[in-house]
């Protein structure tokens, strides 16, 4: 069975920097799609980016961005120039080819002023 | 473009009550997603539906919850008789039913059972 692997419940970040929230996944499937949704305190699930695993080049929107290691099966997010409307729980998600997703357990972002 | 909707966004109810949970789709898509969320479990996957036919259902806990999805635009989750561990938020998703398509989904219905 597919899992969802995020290692780290809380992070918190100075407003302006940098921060890098991780995930693995296990599959023994090759071909298949990884996504990073936001879900603020108003607890709508908002996508933040999404990364084809055929593609080699890691993903960007803006100042997100992925660190996609297909062969340790890790899939990073970077929030660079942190604001504090970044502040809320990150989940990592994988799909499958039959299009079942497994999400992790998320990361509590805090963004400090 | 509107949105998943789902109805109702809050609901308190007794224990051993019936409870029935809401969602309509984004227009267009084939797929429908339950997850139920709290903050032991996390979000954990009740049943996906594709083209209305149900097609993992491995997540609903047991008998006592029930989801149908009776034509493209509509799909109710029934819990009979509800309990208190019942509470958590409950979200509704929807997509184009093929890989590569994130979900989209609604704003979620709080259930608190007492």
């Amino acid at each position: 069975a597919q899992t969802v692997t995020q290692s780290q419940p809380e992070m918190s970040v100075q407003e302006a920097e940098t921060v890098t929230l991780s995930c693995t996944y296990d599959t023994s499937e090759s071909d298949y799609y990884l996504f990073w949704y936001k879900q603020p305190p108003s607890r709508q699930m908002i996508l933040v980016i999404r990364q084809e695993a055929y593609k080699q080049q890691n993903a960007t929107e803006n100042r997100f961005s992925v660190n996609f290691q297909k062969a340790a099966k890790s899939f990073s997010l970077k929030i660079s120039d942190s604001q504090l409307g970044d502040a809320a729980m990150y989940f990592c998600a994988y799909q499958k080819a039959g299009n079942q997703f497994y999400f992790g357990t998320g990361t509590s972002l805090t963004v400090i002023p | 473009d509107a949105g998943v909707i789902q109805s109702p966004r809050h609901e308190v109810t007794e224990m051993g009550q019936e409870v029935t949970l809401r969602c309509k789709p984004i227009s267009g898509h084939n797929s429908l997603f339950w997850y139920r969320q709290t903050m032991m479990r996390g979000l954990e996957l009740l049943i996906y539906f594709n083209n209305n036919v149900p097609i993992d259902d491995s997540g609903m806990p047991e008998d006592r919850f029930s989801a149908k999805m009776p034509n493209a635009s509509f799909s109710t989750l029934k819990i009979q008789p509800s309990e208190p561990r019942d509470s958590a938020v409950y979200f509704c998703a929807s997509n184009k039913g093929q890989a590569a398509y994130e979900q989209y989904f609604g704003p979620g219905t709080r259930l608190t059972v007492t």
